[in-house]
């Protein structure tokens, strides 16, 4: 079974700033992606990026990014110029390649910016 | 478009009496899962559907059956609520086999509250 894991349960940073959320899965599957999504208060579920494990390059979204290490299984999120919008529970999650909507979401992390 | 329709947004129940979460998509997805969120443990899948007809257990199952009659519905239902059972509930559906070009679709949750 995938088993993925997000070691730090809350993360602060100030606005402007960067800050990485660190994420680090288990799996025996070769293909299959990743993604980090974001949950603000309003408990609505909103994916941020996605990375399928076939490539090499990480997946950048305007202000997010990922270091993807395939060999380390290791998948964290870069967040630049931080702002208040940002503050949210950040869950990475795990998809096999026939998972469809079957996922393995780590424990989440908790983003407070500071203004 | 609606997208994931859940109902109802908040609930609380007393030991014992059963319910009916529901859960609507209207975007003909072939897969639909029903997951709970609790707080240190992210979300973790209950059941899941691969399409009409076709159901099975997630990691979670015990206390809960589902049922996918029709492409867009799946309901979840709680037999005799404990309140083990107290948690955020979210529906999520994607098309079909691999997530390249199907990110996950979630509804916006169901706080359920067992006294």
């Amino acid at each position: 079974a995938q088993t993925v894991t997000q070691s730090q349960p809350e993360m602060s940073v100030q606005e402007a700033e960067t800050v990485t959320l660190s994420c680090t899965y288990d799996t025996s599957e070769s293909d299959y992606y990743l993604f980090w999504y974001k949950q603000p208060p309003s408990r609505q579920m909103i994916l941020v990026i996605r990375q399928e494990a076939y490539k090499q390059q990480n997946a950048t979204e305007n202000r997010f990014s990922v270091n993807f290490q395939k060999a380390a299984k290791s998948f964290s999120l870069k967040i630049s110029d931080s702002q208040l919008g940002d503050a949210a529970m950040y869950f990475c999650a795990y998809g096999g390649e026939t998972s469809g909507s079957r996922l393995t979401f780590g424990e989440g992390t908790q983003l407070t910016v500071n203004p | 478009n609606a997208g994931v329709t859940q109902t109802p947004k908040f609930q609380v129940l007393k030991t014992g009496q059963s319910m009916t979460l529901q859960c609507a998509q209207d975007m003909n997805h072939e897969y639909m899962s029903w997951y709970r969120q609790d707080p240190g443990m992210g979300l973790r899948l209950i059941h899941y559907s691969v399409g009409a007809g076709i159901t099975d257990q997630g990691e979670v199952p015990n206390g809960y059956n589902v049922s996918r009659s029709t492409t867009e519905d799946f309901p979840l239902r709680l037999l005799s609520a404990a309140p083990s059972q107290t948690s955020v509930y979210f529906c999520a559906s994607s098309y079909g086999v691999g997530t390249t070009n199907s990110p996950l679709h979630f509804g916006n949750g169901t706080r359920l509250t067992v006294t």
